[in-house]
């Protein structure tokens, strides 16, 4: 498997413009995250897929940002308008599930997102 | 609130070195704790996951650990070579985190070994 894969790696933006950011999960995984990392504030959850449904997304910071999982190989990250604020490394991760090993955790390689 | 912290922030050891990385956890309801690893301008890699009724879990040159009740983790590297040279990560999945998956991380203690 090729993993959890992300695009674009890097995404310049001025600030106002959409910004959609992509993941493919590994194949078989039913859970699917949305993490942003900062110098600042490290790794943060943003939104939470179980079963392509959103369980959690107490971690978006506010209605510019949307998330949707139309089925199970696919998910977006959506930032409408963009702020120079929301630069940051955004990852993406997926495991099999709850329980046991299956909670292992794999990331893809995230997208470098500068809003200038 | 759960909060974790992982010290030191950055350490520098010769090659060869046995060495230790820390993490506590504020609270002991935990489901699990995770350690990954993150090269620069990558993803992360997990590398052990240790339940909680689990005291610890080896993977070839490297041993977590965990210690519940005081709220402590250590992921020891036997043998160390420049090529662990990375940021190491602890998580855990704290109770009331059911059916969210949610995992809070430490910020990390970046390690440098020295050929």
């Amino acid at each position: 498997d090729a993993g959890v894969i992300q695009s674009p790696r890097h995404e310049v933006t001025e600030m106002g413009q959409e910004v959609t950011l992509r993941c493919k999960p590994i194949s078989g995984h039913n859970s699917l995250f949305w993490y942003r990392q900062t110098m600042m504030r490290g790794l943060e959850l943003l939104i939470y897929f179980n079963n392509n449904v959103p369980i959690d997304d107490s971690g978006m910071p506010e209605d510019r940002f949307s998330a949707k999982m139309p089925n199970a190989s696919f998910s977006t990250l959506k930032i409408q308008p963009s702020e120079p604020r929301d630069s940051a490394v955004y990852f993406c991760a997926s495991s099999l599930g709850f329980g046991g090993v299956g909670e292992k955790l794999f990331f893809g390689s995230g997208t470098q997102l500068s809003v200038l | 609130k759960q909060e974790v912290t992982q010290i030191p922030a950055a350490l520098s050891v010769p090659e060869g070195e046995n060495l230790v990385l820390n993490c506590s956890f504020t609270d002991s309801a935990i489901y699990n704790l995770q350690w990954f690893r993150q090269d620069p301008g990558k993803g992360l890699t997990s590398l052990l996951l240790i339940q909680s009724s689990q005291r610890e879990q080896t993977s070839g040159r490297l041993n977590a650990s965990l210690d519940k009740s005081s709220g402590r983790s250590t992921l020891y590297i036997a043998a160390s070579q420049p090529g662990d040279s990375a940021t190491y990560l602890c998580a855990v999945r704290p109770h009331g985190s059911s059916n969210t998956g949610k995992l809070i991380f430490g910020q990390g203690t970046t390690l440098q070994v020295k050929p």
